[in-house]
């Protein structure tokens, strides 16, 4: 199946840096993929819709300016939190779902545990 | 907007027995159902799905059900094994876009 790869795995920085994250298809093309939030024991809470070549679209709630996203590429989407806070520790995750028909398969990348202290 | 509700949030069953997790859904249009199986720690994993215009579909133990006028969808596994146990999640398609939206999850445990 599609292999889309996700670093760092795990983050752990001081309140107030930027923390990057990366998302890759590794063997096939997605101009779309996801960025989602995930805590303990709960469900995977959808932030945001990268788009190659295009302003990303958040979801209700979630902060443009705090969440930023680039998706420059057809196989790379990063989100970038910027001043990061406590309140911002999670996991997160992203998906993508090769370019083509709309309802295909979407993959996951590994997460990323963000812990800010 | 699309709604998805799943039930139960817990289920714990006998090894070798059959679970059962169930979900619902609020846009009679969406016409894609995922299932995911997550580990603690990890991705979420695609196990089965099924679209609009079929009624059922079985992968070695695992079987997905959809019933559109009601519009709820289930997933069923049999013969559970101890590394069935994790966290389970439903989506719906949302029509015309690539978005899924996810139910909260079910976390399954198999006792040995």
């Amino acid at each position: 199946g599609a292999v889309v790869s996700q670093h760092p795995s795990w983050v752990i920085c001081k309140s107030g840096t930027s923390v990057k994250i990366e998302c890759r298809s590794l063997d096939f093309q997605a101009t779309t993929m996801f960025w989602y939030r995930q805590f303990p024991k709960q469900s995977l809470m959808l932030m945001a819709t990268s788009n190659e070549g295009s302003k990303a679209t958040y979801e209700q709630g979630v902060e443009k300016d705090k969440f930023l996203i680039n998706h420059a590429s057809l196989t790379l989407s990063t989100l970038t939190v910027t001043s990061a806070h406590p309140e911002d520790s999670s996991f997160y995750i992203c998906s993508a779902q090769p370019t083509g028909v709309i309802g295909e398969k979407l993959f996951f990348g590994s997460g990323t545990q963000l812990s800010v202290l | 907007g699309e709604n998805v509700e799943q039930h139960p949030s817990t289920l714990s069953v006998q090894e070798g027995d059959s679970a059962v997790i169930k979900c619902t859904y609020s846009d009679s249009a969406s016409n894609y159902f995922p299932w995911y199986k997550q580990e603690l720690g990890k991705r979420p994993q695609l196990i089965i799905d099924i679209r609009s215009n079929v009624g059922e579909k079985k992968d070695q133990r695992i079987a997905v059900t959809l019933n559109k006028t009601a519009k709820h969808f289930s997933l069923h596994i049999t013969e559970t094994q101890p590394e069935d146990s994790a966290v389970y999640f439903c989506a719906a398609s949302i029509p015309g876009t690539y978005k899924y939206i996810f139910g909260t999850g079910t976390r399954l445990k198999v006792l040995a």
